[in-house]
């Protein structure tokens, strides 16, 4: 079953308004989880990441937010851009579980200028 | 969910070897993989992109000789690393879809380790 869910298939948001996009996880093992953006033909890169030990990690127009308790992680891109349109992966991953990746299935963003 | 699983987790080995990871889905049928490979600062490069019953489509730059992949089946695609040397040594990830633009379903990933 999926350890990492995205339960947002898609989402548009008005270019300069919030992005918010969400991930639920059901293994409490799970102490690091990372956020990838993928465009079309290309592998997912690497955006922002969050352990266990934080409930908040700001890198620029991105922040990404941890509830352990509810094990649910949020991703916010503020003020959203055009070129934000991609789509996003969420990845969870532990040193219980042997560092093994587990992905969500991505929610594709489009920003709307 | 769709599951995709990867085997093995993780592998050492010696240079010069070949290793072979499989890669499955688990409850549905994957008309196409895709293969990839983790770099530091940990985003993911395609390698390829395989569908069932043809031959694999390489990106750029990646050896099609050394990185030999099979999708024999709707459920299995196999990636292996022929002559492995320790620059080999990675994260490879495979990522499973029903089909082109379908959600795709990741890997949990090997980790290869060449000595």
């Amino acid at each position: 079953d999926q350890q990492v869910k995205q339960n947002s298939p898609s989402l548009s948001v008005q270019e300069g308004r919030i992005s918010i996009l969400n991930c639920d996880y059901t293994n409490s093992m799970f102490d690091y989880f990372l956020w990838y953006k993928k465009y079309p033909a290309e592998g997912p890169t690497f955006l922002i990441s969050i352990s266990s030990i934080k409930d908040k990690n700001e890198d620029g127009r991105f922040t990404v937010f941890l509830n352990k308790s509810a094990k649910h992680l949020s991703l916010h891109i503020v003020p959203s851009q055009p070129g934000d349109s991609a789509v996003y992966f969420c990845a969870a991953s532990g040193l219980a579980t042997g560092n093994q990746f587990y992905f969500g299935t991505g929610t594709s963003l489009t920003v709307i200028p | 969910g769709a599951v995709v699983s990867q085997h093995p987790s993780r592998v050492i080995c010696k240079s010069g070897t070949s290793v072979k990871i499989e890669c499955r889905s688990l409850d549905f049928q994957a008309t196409t993989m895709f293969w990839y490979r983790q770099f530091p600062k940990k985003s993911l490069m395609l390698m390829a992109t395989s569908n069932e019953g043809s031959k694999a489509t390489y990106e750029q730059g990646v050896e099609k000789d050394k990185f030999l992949i099979n999708h024999a089946s709707l459920t299995l695609s196999t990636l292996t690393v022929t002559s492995a040397h320790p620059e080999d040594s990675s994260f490879y990830i495979c990522s499973a879809a029903s089909g082109r633009g379908e959600t795709q379903y990741f890997g949990p990933g090997t980790r290869l380790l060449v000595l």
